[in-house]
């Protein structure tokens, strides 16, 4: 199994919703990773957690919430978000941060924000 | 700091021509180098890696070698189909304080016409 799952595919929100984003993975990955990707432009990095703690925080709004409940789980926790922050939310993996093996990319969450 | 120069597109060809994208990369240390592809509406898909000088990645017909010379990565395919328009990102794993941070180049749009 080399995939990473992402839920749910497709999100419209309010911007007074709460909703989260579902990433899995069992490949036994280490390091777990959300990236945020405007239309025709790379993907940016957001979190990145290594071993279930988060190591890297890109001066994120904290209006995103990140959480990794074990070692195959990564949500992603949305509350107040604005009209652009509407994207495409990738989730990856690989076998450890401090590695520099290849990322495995989610088909990621198209998220609108109304 | 670290960044990726990639070939601005679009680029468009036609079916059974010979396809080059250039990436150079400045980085500190050794980097992994990779090529990832995004299909339209999908995540990114890992299309090929090397991880040291002289390396020569390879994939569905598509190669890149890891010049260490000159900081190159660049990509070709002797003759592209139509399945393969879709967007190439360069990008590249470093250590150090960058451990965890894939950096990208800004995206190539390929379009192959019948």
């Amino acid at each position: 199994d080399t995939e990473v799952t992402q839920t749910p595919k497709h999100l419209v929100m309010g911007m007074t919703n709460k909703k989260s984003l579902k990433c899995e993975q069992h490949m036994g990955h280490r390091a777990m990773y959300w990236y945020k990707q405007k239309a025709k432009k790379p993907p940016e990095l957001m979190f990145v957690y290594s071993y279930e703690k988060l190591s890297i925080n890109e001066s994120v709004p904290s209006r995103f919430s990140p959480e990794c409940p074990n070692s195959s789980l990564l949500n992603l926790h949305l509350h107040a978000l604005q009209p652009e922050d509407s994207a495409l939310y990738l989730c990856a993996s690989s076998q450890a941060m401090e590695g520099r093996e290849k990322l495995f990319f989610g088909s990621g969450t198209q998220l609108s924000v109304l | 700091g670290n960044s990726v120069t990639q070939m601005e597109g679009p680029v468009t060809l036609s079916e059974e021509a010979f396809l080059t994208i250039n990436c150079t990369y400045t980085a500190t240390g050794y980097p992994s180098l990779f090529w990832y592809v995004q299909y339209p509406g999908e995540g990114l898909q890992l299309l090929l890696k090397a991880t040291k000088a002289d390396d020569k990645g390879s994939n569905k017909g598509f190669e890149a070698t890891y010049r260490k010379e000159t900081t190159s990565f660049h990509l070709e395919k002797g003759s592209v189909q139509v399945s393969d328009s879709a967007v190439y990102f360069c990008a590249f794993l470093a250590g150090g304080t960058s451990y965890g941070k894939l950096t990208f180049g800004q995206g190539t749009i390929l379009t192959v016409h019948p």
